[in-house]
């Protein structure tokens, strides 16, 4: 059974700092996808990644898959309170079916 | 272009009964994948159908049924209502080439509450 482990589950920080949340696995990807769920929303689609050691920037998000193409990070600097919810990675197997993390539930304090 | 749109947004139902609920998808999508999420399970994929067959299915029991029409828009039903059924269902569309599904976008979702 194919695991995207995300990590740390939870995390509340004060505005301004920085964060970095984690997606591993033992299995490869294809491609691999950041998403932001707000509460009583469905999940939004930040970026996707597709090349091992790639990075991609978003404003003040940045987005690396793992050079084995197994795992990923977000990192966020001068994290602000917009930036609060709940974060899912989905990996894509060589079946084309996505595999979820569990997700990482963000509150960024004022 | 419009975004996936679902209906209904909130549904009480009680034990025993069945619900179908409504997803359209982004126009030219033509796969529209469901899942189901709850706070202690997280995100759980249901099935994906594409041109009206289903491609994937995840690990739900027969209760959980679904269908795609000719204009990709799709349903899903679940049957003899349980109260663990309780979640927030979630549908979403993809742009598909060669038959590869890519991102997904999601609608708003619908809340069941099963009583």
């Amino acid at each position: 059974t194919q695991l995207l482990e995300q990590s740390p589950q939870f995390l509340s920080i004060q505005e301004g700092e920085n964060l970095t949340v984690y997606c591993n696995s033992s299995s490869v990807f294809s491609s691999l996808q950041w998403y932001r769920q707000e509460p009583g929303e469905g999940p939004v689609l930040l970026v996707t990644v597709v090349t091992g050691g790639e990075v991609k920037k978003l404003k003040r998000l940045t987005f690396q898959f793992g050079d084995a193409r197994k795992d990923s990070s977000l990192h966020i600097t001068a994290a602000q309170p917009g930036d609060t919810g709940l974060y899912l990675c989905a990996g894509q197997d060589s079946n084309y079916q996505l595999i979820w993390g569990a997700g990482t539930k963000l509150i960024i304090k004022p | 272009k419009a975004g996936v749109t679902q209906t209904p947004r909130y549904l009480i139902k009680t034990r025993g009964q069945q619900v179908t609920l409504s997803c359209s998808p982004i126009s030219g999508h033509r796969s529209v994948s469901w899942y189901q999420q709850t706070p202690g399970q997280g995100l759980q994929f249901l099935f994906e159908y594409f041109s009206e067959t289903q491609r994937n299915k995840g690990n739900f029991p027969g209760r959980f049924s679904g269908r795609q029409f000719s204009n990709s828009r799709s349903e899903m039903n679940v049957s003899t209502l349980e109260l663990g059924d309780s979640a927030l269902y979630l549908c979403a569309s993809s742009s598909t080439l060669s038959g590869v599904s890519y991102e997904q976008y999601f609608g708003p979702g619908t809340r069941l509450t099963v009583t």
